[in-house]
């Protein structure tokens, strides 16, 4: 069975500044690793996904994730912020096989400050 | 438009009053399964299924049942809503194989 461990509940950032939402995961075999974002009052969208090939990752909206197999982490980044990421990410594993569903960590509230 | 519709959106119920929230894909997605949202807590799996006549237990499964007896539907039933099923419930389906879910747009529910 997976787990996932985000280390941070709430995150405040001032817009412009840089970010990292830490997401550590355990496993007994090889994974798939996502980040979803949740806006207010909104359903889960992906954001990113590692499930082979280059351990970096990256969004279309400037988020970064790197797959980091030797401390079992997922931790995602943006050097600059804006007051619309403002949301709660989610990271969520499943085995590789793609063939179990997804395990959530609890969330992390990303605040952006003007 | 392709997708995960869940109906209603939201939802007051009664103790001890029954329903099903509904999920629906046109995706032809052999995995579904349903989460519940509440603070601090992420979501949770409720139940999932691999495919039509196969359904498996989460994490949080009591209180709820599920069936799916095509690949379009997966329903979730609260046979005696209880307060503590107060949440925000997510369906969500995917390809077998790829890990990559498509998630509705949820249904909010009170049990009062």
């Amino acid at each position: 069975a997976q787990s996932v461990t985000q280390l941070d509940s709430q995150v405040p950032v001032f817009e412009e500044a840089p970010v990292e939402l830490r997401c550590n995961y355990s496993s007994s075999v090889s994974v798939y690793l996502f980040w979803y974002v949740q806006y207010p009052n909104q359903g889960l969208q992906l954001l990113l996904k590692y499930l082979s090939g280059s351990t970096l990752v990256e969004s279309i909206n400037g988020f970064e994730a790197e797959f980091n197999k030797s401390q079992t982490s997922f931790h995602l980044r943006k050097p600059s912020v804006h007051i619309s990421d403002t949301a709660e990410y989610f990271c969520a594993v499943t085995e590789s096989s793609g063939n179990t569903p997804l395990v959530f960590g609890k969330g992390t509230r990303l605040s952006v400050i003007a | 438009n392709a997708g995960v519709t869940q109906t209603p959106k939201f939802q007051v119920l009664k103790t001890g009053q029954s329903m099903t929230l509904q999920c629906a894909q046109d995706m032809n997605h052999e995995y579904m399964s349903w989460y519940r949202q509440d603070p601090g807590m992420g979501l949770r799996l409720i139940h999932y299924s691999v495919g039509a006549g196969i359904t498996d237990q989460g994490e949080v499964p009591n209180g709820y049942n599920v069936s799916r007896s095509t690949t379009e539907d997966f329903p979730l039933r609260l046979l005696s809503a209880a307060p503590s099923q107060t949440s925000v419930y997510f369906c969500a389906s995917s390809y077998a194989g790829t890990g990559i879910y498509t998630f509705g747009s949820g249904t909010r529910l009170t049990v009062v």
